[in-house]
């Protein structure tokens, strides 16, 4: 059984352009959750979906970050118009109903 | 804001026991202590949960207070791949599902 894949591992992007961060949940995983971690900081929860739903973004900034998770597909983390700022690890992380969350590898953003 | 603290950081000897402490003080009846760790900057991996009893698994024991408001969680034999950061979180309920509030963690440096 295959964990939580996510992709690309590592994106370098420069400022004012789009990034796209992929993530394909366990097998089975309904919920899928976008965390974000600064260099030196904890994993901070950013949004929680369910296939063709937002159930909770109120840790996603309000402009230029946008989630989804379609009913085919992987989960999408969308970021426009990139800052220095956005440099993170982005995680994601996968669920059952009522199962514990599965984190992929992340992937690594930096913004020149 | 995480509902928990844990000390900055800890270190003991390969073969040992490591004793990882965690204070929840507000945590709530129904919220589960969740024990997640990060080696290096890989994602985060599930170690154990528990709510009112103490727990055990193959990776480690969760020895939860009586009152709640504090937790212990046991490696019981150290070894070097054990080095990492290990985060206490209290699980916060939502609509069919949970986040989970990561703190600062505990960096744990096991010696040989």
């Amino acid at each position: 059984n295959a964990g939580v894949m996510q992709n690309p591992r590592h994106l370098v992007r420069r400022r004012g352009q789009e990034a796209r961060l992929r993530c394909s949940p366990m097998k089975g995983h309904s919920h899928v959750y976008w965390y974000r971690q600064l260099p030196e900081e904890g994993l901070k929860f950013m949004v929680y979906l369910q296939k063709e739903n937002i159930i909770d973004e109120s840790g996603m900034p309000k402009e230029r970050f946008s989630a989804e998770f379609p009913k085919e597909g992987p989960s999408i983390l969308r970021i426009q118009q990139v800052v220095r700022g956005d440099s993170a690890a982005y995680f994601c992380a996968s669920s059952s109903d009522v199962g514990e969350q599965f984190f992929g590898p992340g992937t690594r953003l930096t913004v020149l | 804001d995480a509902k928990t603290t844990q000390p900055p950081s800890m270190d003991c000897a390969e073969g040992r026991a490591a004793n990882l402490p965690c204070n929840h003080s507000t945590i709530s009846g129904n919220e589960y202590v969740y024990w997640y760790r990060q080696i290096h900057s890989q994602g985060p991996q599930y170690i154990i949960h528990g709510l009112k009893n103490n727990e055990t698994n193959e990776m480690a024991s969760l020895i939860i207070t009586e009152d709640r408001k504090s937790s212990t969680l046991i490696l019981p034999h150290a070894t070097l791949r054990d080095t990492a950061v290990y985060y206490c979180i209290v699980r916060v309920a939502m609509d069919s599902s949970y986040k989970l509030i990561f703190g600062s963690g505990t960096r744990l440096l096991v010696r040989p």
